[in-house]
């Protein structure tokens, strides 16, 4: 059983540099989460897509954000112009449809912005 | 709004202590599904239980068990006769129908198990 995938595991880069993290969901699961989870906090949510369409996004994910999944399979995470705030574990976490579904999460990507 | 309110940051015990970490929401949603997640030192996020609002059976599985009381709006994990295997940072979670899928995480509860 393959479960979430993410990489890098860890991303060191200036800041002001572009950025791009990799999730491949399991397999089955047509929904797919970012979050940012910083130091002694829980993760918060940035955005999901079901299949290929991204459905929602939360007020924390900036112009300089975006996030895409072309085919409905693995998606990307761009940060572009990258600030010190930005540094962070981003997770990616997928599920089959619904609310009610537990979200499975992968081992995050780990950005540190010099 | 909805909020998830873990008030206990840290928790140390001694191997073979039980250990209840407390976790109380806030939801205007008749609705919705509470989860608890581990988090080892490893990072990786791993779901332990999920509950739905209509559903006030409490749980066991193992040494772990779950309190759920709406009318306090708590739903609280004990673990019993700890191990250092359960040292972790333990997450309880809210997300809503009516909310789209977000979870909404707690600050979480790291816990130390001592031999």
């Amino acid at each position: 059983d393959t479960g979430v995938s993410q990489n890098p595991r860890h991303k060191i880069t200036k800041r002001g540099q572009n950025v791009t993290f990799r999730c491949d969901p399991i397999s089955e699961h047509n929904r797919l989460y970012w979050y940012r989870q910083t130091l002694g906090q829980g993760p918060e949510f940035l955005t999901y897509f079901q299949n290929e369409a991204q459905l929602e996004k939360s007020r924390l994910l900036s112009d300089r954000f975006s996030a895409e999944r072309p085919k409905g399979s693995f998606s990307t995470l761009e940060i572009q112009r990258t600030e010190q705030g930005d540094s962070a574990m981003y997770l990616c976490a997928s599920s089959l449809a619904g609310y009610n579904q537990p979200q499975h999460f992968g081992d995050g990507t780990r950005l540190s912005i010099l | 709004a909805q909020k998830v309110t873990q008030a206990q940051t840290e928790i140390s015990v001694v191997e073979k202590e039980d250990v209840t970490l407390d976790c109380v929401y806030e939801t205007r949603d008749t609705t919705y599904y509470l989860f608890w997640y581990k988090q080892p030192p490893s990072g990786e996020l791993v779901f332990l239980i999920r509950r739905n609002s209509f559903d006030e059976q409490n749980e066991i599985s193992g040494r772990y068990s779950w309190n759920f009381q709406k009318s306090t709006s708590s739903f609280n994990f004990t673990i019993t006769a700890s191990q250092v295997v359960d040292s972790a940072v333990y997450f309880c979670a809210l997300s809503e129908a009516g909310a789209g899928t977000a979870l909404i995480f707690g600050k979480g509860t790291t816990l130390s198990v001592s031999s």
